[in-house]
């Protein structure tokens, strides 16, 4: 069976520091791979998305980056916090290929930047 | 279509009764379309999902209703317990395309 895990589960950052958070997902391969952002109380932004290793699109301007260095490895980072950035932050897989559409989410990542 | 700035709409059932969820999507291209349910704390959960070539799909207490003349679609919970406390969201995908589109999300409140 597939899991997807998120770490770490909590975070407490000061302004201008640096940021890395990672997802990872087992028992498939190749999936494409989402990060999204929730504020308290409210919807699912679509952040980043990768349909393969190296490839990653942006969906909102930010200053926020995402890499994926291995096939079930997806990573989110900022050389700079700002307030704004606090939330939850969801990482999804789907399986690749078509008619295959349902997204799986992790556990998420709460960041408080202070 | 997405609405992540806006604060959650509510519903509020007495445990029991049924609850009806509703959702409109934006996009007339979108042929498939999938529920979500987000525990306070946690990430979103599938619930059900439902092509455009369908119009009613049932599951363990829920039904997807899909109405593609009004682009309109809702979740119906059936004797909802309190463990059906959550944000209920709603998500469209047209074919070929990478990602989902979230809807804003529905808050379901429980009385006893």
């Amino acid at each position: 069976s597939q899991t997807i895990h998120q770490w770490p589960a909590t975070l407490v950052q000061p302004v201008g520091s640096p940021l890395s958070l990672e997802c990872t997902v087992e028992g498939t391969s190749n999936p494409n791979l989402y990060w999204y952002r929730q504020a308290a109380g409210r919807g699912l932004q679509l952040l980043f998305y990768s349909v393969g290793i190296g490839q990653i699109s942006s969906e909102v301007p930010q200053n926020l980056s995402a890499s994926r260095p291995q096939d079930r490895q997806f990573i989110l980072s900022s050389k700079k916090l700002l307030l704004s950035d606090s939330g939850f932050y969801l990482c999804a897989w789907r399986r690749s290929g078509t008619g295959l559409y349902e997204q799986y989410f992790g556990p998420g990542t709460r960041l408080t930047v202070t | 279509g997405e609405s992540v700035g806006l604060h959650l709409p509510t519903l509020s059932v007495q445990e029991g009764d049924n609850s009806i969820i509703n959702c409109a999507y934006s996009n007339s291209a979108s042929d498939y379309f999938i529920w979500y349910k987000q525990e306070s704390g946690k990430g979103p959960q599938f619930i059900i999902d439902i092509r455009s070539n369908m119009d009613k799909r049932q599951g363990q207490r829920v039904t997807v209703l899909l109405n593609k003349t009004v682009k309109h679609l809702s979740l119906q919970i059936a004797a909802t317990q309190p463990g059906d406390s959550a944000v209920y969201f709603c998500a469209e995908l047209s074919q070929g395309a990478q990602k989902l589109v979230f809807g804003q999300g529905t808050r379901l409140t429980i009385n006893p």
